[in-house]
């Protein structure tokens, strides 16, 4: 498998512009994670999704951000419009959820997002 | 809300070195606690998992273990290599909430 997929990898775009992250999670896991990492707050869970159904989007921040799994294999987070305190490095995480299971969550490379 | 602590924040030793990362979280009522290598501008590779119920795991040089009473786990790298130099992140899954609260890491330096 080649692990969870994100792109872009990098992104510069200029205050107020649209910007629409990708990720394609790991064939077989039910669950997706969107994290953020900055220097000030560290790691952060934006939202995640179990069975492509948002569970938890206490982190996203304000109403400029949201995110969408239409399928299994597929998430967007768009950011609109984007300012320059969303600069940060946005990671997409996958892992199969089931039950009281313990799997690990898998994390993608992340895209460093400039906004200018 | 989980708080996730890591000490220390930084660390250089020379190779060959037995060292201890320690991370504490402040609501024991965890599912599992993960503990992530992250390299410089790169993603997050998972070392080990401990599931609530155990105490350690180990894979290779590595050894982690989960006291979830007193909200303390610990990361024991054996003999270091200049290729173990990255941060290391400390992460916990709370029951009810599937998804990981981390810690602000610890930077590892290995001198050769």
């Amino acid at each position: 498998d080649a692990g969870v997929i994100q792109s872009p990898r990098h992104e510069v775009t200029e205050m107020g512009q649209e910007v629409t992250l990708r990720c394609k999670p790991i064939s077989g896991h039910n669950s997706l994670f969107w994290y953020r990492q900055t220097m000030m707050r560290g790691l952060e869970l934006l939202i995640y999704f179990n069975n492509n159904v948002p569970i938890d989007d206490s982190g996203m921040p304000e109403d400029r951000f949201s995110a969408k799994m239409p399928n299994a294999s597929f998430s967007t987070l768009k950011i609109q419009p984007s300012e320059p305190r969303d600069s940060a490095v946005y990671f997409c995480a996958s892992r199969n959820i089931q039950g009281l299971s313990y799997n690990e969550q898998f994390f993608g490379p992340g895209t460093r997002l400039t906004v200018l | 809300k989980q708080e996730v602590t890591q000490i220390p924040a930084a660390l250089s030793v020379p190779e060959g070195e037995n060292l201890v990362l320690n991370c504490s979280f402040t609501d024991s009522a965890i599912y599992n606690l993960q503990w992530f290598r992250q390299d410089p501008g790169k993603g997050l590779t998972s070392l080990l998992l401990i599931q609530s119920s155990q105490r350690e795991q180990t894979s290779g040089r590595l050894n982690a273990s989960l006291d979830k009473s007193s909200g303390r786990s610990t990361l024991y790298i054996a003999a270091s290599q200049p290729g173990d130099s990255a941060t290391y992140l400390c992460a916990v899954e709370d029951t009810g909430r599937r998804a990981l609260t981390f810690g602000s890491g610890t930077r590892l330096q290995v001198q050769p």
